[in-house]
């Protein structure tokens, strides 16, 4: 069955620092790869969509990568603030249906 | 343009009652879907309607029912409510096409705990 993977354990580092995130999948040959935000109470906010035919993809401090071959994405985020701590979510699509499959989210803790 | 929205904001049931969660999607889309995500968990697709008609439904039993009505609001009812079903469920609205295609906006949740 399919199976996406993201770090359970949080990443805490440094202000100022970067921080990346591993998202890891099985048994899926997704169309697309999406990364989202959430915050504790929150729903899921929309942060970046990559294709299977790229590579890599920015968004001011924003960076995703795709690996189809690895099946893997990592996600960067540079110069990272305080105000990036969250749970950052990976998933998977595909083109003939809408649906998303989630990874269980991988909590990211910034330090002043 | 509003967002999603979604009512009630918490919700507290007891074992086999029935539940009905509200959603209003986001100003012109037509797509709705519906998530279900425990504590500490990714978010689970349950269903989505488009243009008032089931579009994908993924494991979940068939006391998990849905409706769209023709403004795209949706509705998503729990028959015969069981402690499992303890959770925060999502809406997400989205467009068929145009460049937020597979964009999904998610509205706050509703918190459902069942004693």
């Amino acid at each position: 069955s399919q199976k996406i993977e993201q770090n359970s354990e949080a990443l805490n580092i440094q202000e100022g620092k970067t921080a990346t995130l591993t998202c890891n999948y099985t048994n899926y040959s997704p169309a697309y790869l999406q990364w989202y935000r959430q915050d504790p109470g929150r729903g899921p906010v929309f942060l970046l969509l990559i294709r299977e035919n790229e590579k890599e993809k920015r968004k001011e401090r924003l960076k995703v990568t795709f690996d189809t071959t690895l099946k893997q994405s990592l996600f960067h985020i540079t110069a990272s603030q305080p105000a990036d701590s969250a749970t950052y979510l990976c998933a998977l699509g595909d083109t003939g249906r809408r649906a998303l499959t989630f990874g269980s989210g991988t909590r990211l803790q910034v330090q002043p | 343009e509003t967002g999603v929205t979604q009512s009630p904001t918490h919700l507290i049931k007891t074992r086999g009652q029935q539940v009905t969660l509200r959603c209003s999607s986001q100003s012109g889309h037509n797509t709705v879907s519906w998530y279900q995500q425990a504590l500490g968990q990714g978010p689970q697709f349950i269903f989505q309607y488009y243009r008032e008609e089931e579009n994908g439904r993924g494991n979940f039993p068939p006391r998990f029912s849905g409706l769209q009505f023709p403004n795209y609001s949706s509705e998503l009812n729990v028959n015969a409510l069981e402690l499992d079903d303890s959770a925060l469920y999502l809406c997400a609205s989205s467009l068929t096409s145009g460049p937020t295609y597979n964009e999904q906006f998610f509205g706050p949740g509703t918190r459902l705990t069942v004693l």
